[in-house]
Parts: C-alpha cells; structure tokens; sequence
C-alpha cells in the first residue's frame, strides 16, 4: 500500500488561509469517506483534526474543514494563527482492510 | 480522563523480539477498536496494524504481515504488539491509538499515547 501524496510543506501568514491536498487512488481516498487529518507538533502525539473528510471532533477550531473530491481530499485552514504550525497528515481506511497515512506537510506560518 | 499509555520500549537487536503494551483508562476498553501507528526518526506517520473491539479481526501493514502479532485482554485493559524478526527498519516510537467511534475501526484515531520508542540496533 502505498502512501497518499501531501506537499512536503506549505506556508502561509497570520490571517490568510492555507489549504493542503491528499492524494490517493480508487483503493483508499476514492473508496470511502473514511479520510481523517491529524495535526502533529514536534515531540508530540498527533491529534484527530478531521474525520470522515470533513466532521470535526468536539474542541477542534472551526477554521479547520475538510473536503474530497474524487481521489483527492483537501483540508483547509482559514484565519492562520501561529499556533498552527505544525505537521500535517492525512490518513484513509483502504479497500484491503488497512489504513494508509499521508508522507505529511509541514505548516509554516510566516 | 481518557488515556492510553504504552510501554515495552527499548533497545533491541536485529532479528530478535520485543513485545509492546498499551495500557487503557477512562473509558470502556473493550468496545472500541484500537491501532498501533509508528513514526520513524525524522519521519511521518505509518499504520501498523488495528485489531476489533472484541479481538475478531486484527489487520497488518505489508511491512509487518508475518512478523508482528496484535492483541488485547480486554479483562486488563491492555492492547500488546509482538514484534518478531525485528529489522532496523522497524526503528520508531510506537503509539497506540483508539478508533473513535465504538465497535469500528473506520473512523479515524481520536486518543493517542505518548508513545514508546523502540531502537533496532546490534
């Protein structure tokens, strides 16, 4: 199984909004909305951000949303603050029973 | 408060075995599916394998079928990992992680541990 695509890093002021794509096949992102996004800071573990591609879990910002498109799912932050620099990673159930993770994107605020 | 907690971590060498723990408090064990997830130095996450809520379905990552076994106790509350056949490669901090939605395992991980570091090296 191999990795879904994120963008190695992506960059963005205080205030702006960033938006980072997952990209997977028929197999995983295009099969079912079973995409989730973690946030992970260095040192940390990662948190649930997003789940089933665009449902928040209680206490997550609503600045961050999600979407999917086909085989691509999309996770956008609006209204950037500094304590969102951080990796990111999207993670996706497979039609052979596994989870497969994003290579992760690297969120600097600028 | 809702918590997992692993353990078992440490220094091994190639070809030999180690078994992880991880243990579960505040919530009912025995109901949710739960994962292990590992990250290498400097690197990102990778799945490795998830086992039900009541133990009758484990799956594994390509990387680990044949060498790593999941399961639980549910009477303990506690998830082990099995690490067989340890190759350098397999060098990482280990979490458990808990699916967040009771008897799935779909819906993504919603409460982590703190991780176990395991180093594969003569």
């Amino acid at each position: 199984q191999s990795a879904l695509t994120q963008p190695a890093s992506v960059s963005g002021s205080p205030g702006q909004s960033i938006t980072i794509s997952c990209t997977g096949t028929s197999n995983d992102v295009g099969a079912y909305n079973y995409v989730s996004w973690y946030q992970q800071h260095p040192g940390k573990a990662p948190k649930l951000m997003i789940h089933k591609v665009s449902n928040r879990p209680s206490g997550v910002s609503d600045r961050f949303s999600g979407s999917k498109s086909v085989n691509t799912a999309s996770l956008t932050i609006s209204g950037l603050q500094a304590e969102d620099e951080a990796d990111y990673y999207c993670s996706s159930y497979t039609t052979n029973n596994n989870w497969v993770f994003g290579g992760g994107t690297k969120l600097t605020v600028l | 408060q809702v918590q997992l907690v692993e353990s078992g971590g440490g220094v091994v060498q190639p070809g030999r075995s180690q078994r992880l723990s991880c243990a579960a408090s505040g919530f009912t064990f025995r109901s949710y599916g739960i994962h292990w997830v590992r990250q290498a130095p400097g690197k990102g996450l990778e799945w490795v394998a998830v086992i039900w809520y009541d133990g009758s379905q484990k799956y594994y990552a390509d990387s680990v079928k044949g060498r790593f076994t999941i399961s639980r106790d549910n009477s303990k509350n506690t998830l082990y990992l099995q690490m067989n056949s340890l190759r350098a490669e397999d060098t990482a901090v280990y979490y458990c992680a808990r699916d967040m939605i009771r008897g799935t395992i779909y819906y993504g991980m919603d409460v982590w541990g703190q991780g176990t570091t395991v180093t594969v090296s003569s």
